[in-house]
């Protein structure tokens, strides 16, 4: 069946250090949608991709789709105490829309 | 504040059981969708409705089952509860675009199952 695999699964940072979060999907995508999910809370949208090569930022956060509109990430730079939590993406392909499993983001103390 | 609502927040039953949870949208969303999260896992989609009419079924059990109301506002019905059914179980709505495509989900702040 389609998947959208999410690397990495948990990620630790130094507060400052820059983060990574990558899809990579099976189908091409029409678009992606990325969330983020804080301890105990609910996700929340954070942006949409549709066009391939599209890039867009929010901040420190950078967000890429593909060329070929079946990959995308989200990067984040000097990563703050707020920027805890979990990172998902999913995609839309042949009327579905396919979660990954999500990136923890983690603060190391 | 996302403007989607569900109730109960908190629902303690025992194997064997049946419960309904309960979700209304936000107000002009026609789609909503329900997923299970188990304790630091992915969400799982379950099924999404649309203006009445089931649109799209993910990994549901055949012990759950859903529906929406004229009024938008959506339960879903777990049966036969087994102690792997407790998880956090979210509500989410949207404005359905194109045939196909899928706008921005607001979620709403969950129902904690846990099945004894």
């Amino acid at each position: 069946g389609q998947q959208v695999m999410q690397i990495p699964q948990y990620q630790h940072v130094q507060e400052g250090e820059d983060f990574t979060t990558y899809c990579n999907s099976s189908t091409t995508l029409s678009n992606i949608q990325w969330y983020k999910q804080r301890p105990g809370g609910h996700p929340v949208f954070l942006i949409q991709l549709v066009k391939s090569g599209e890039v867009k930022k929010q901040k420190r956060l950078t967000f890429q789709f593909g060329e070929a509109k079946k990959n995308s990430s989200l990067h984040i730079t000097a990563t703050q105490t707020t920027d805890v939590g979990t990172y998902f993406c999913a995609g839309n392909s042949n009327y579905q829309l396919i979660w990954g499993a999500g990136t923890k983001l983690i603060i190391k103390p | 504040d996302s403007g989607v609502t569900q109730t109960p927040k908190h629902l303690i039953t025992a194997t064997g059981q049946r419960v309904t949870l309960r979700c209304s949208p936000r107000s002009g969303d026609l789609s909503v969708y329900w997923y299970q999260q188990s304790l630091d896992q992915g969400l799982q989609f379950l099924i999404q409705y649309y203006n009445g009419e089931e649109r799209a079924k993910g990994n549901i059990l055949e012990r759950f089952s859903a529906q929406q109301f004229p009024d938008l506002h959506s339960e879903l019905n777990l049966s036969s509860l087994e102690l792997g059914d407790s998880a956090l179980y979210f509500c989410a709505s949207s404005v359905v675009g194109l045939a196909g495509s899928y706008n921005e989900q607001f979620f709403g702040p969950g129902t904690r199952l846990t099945v004894l």
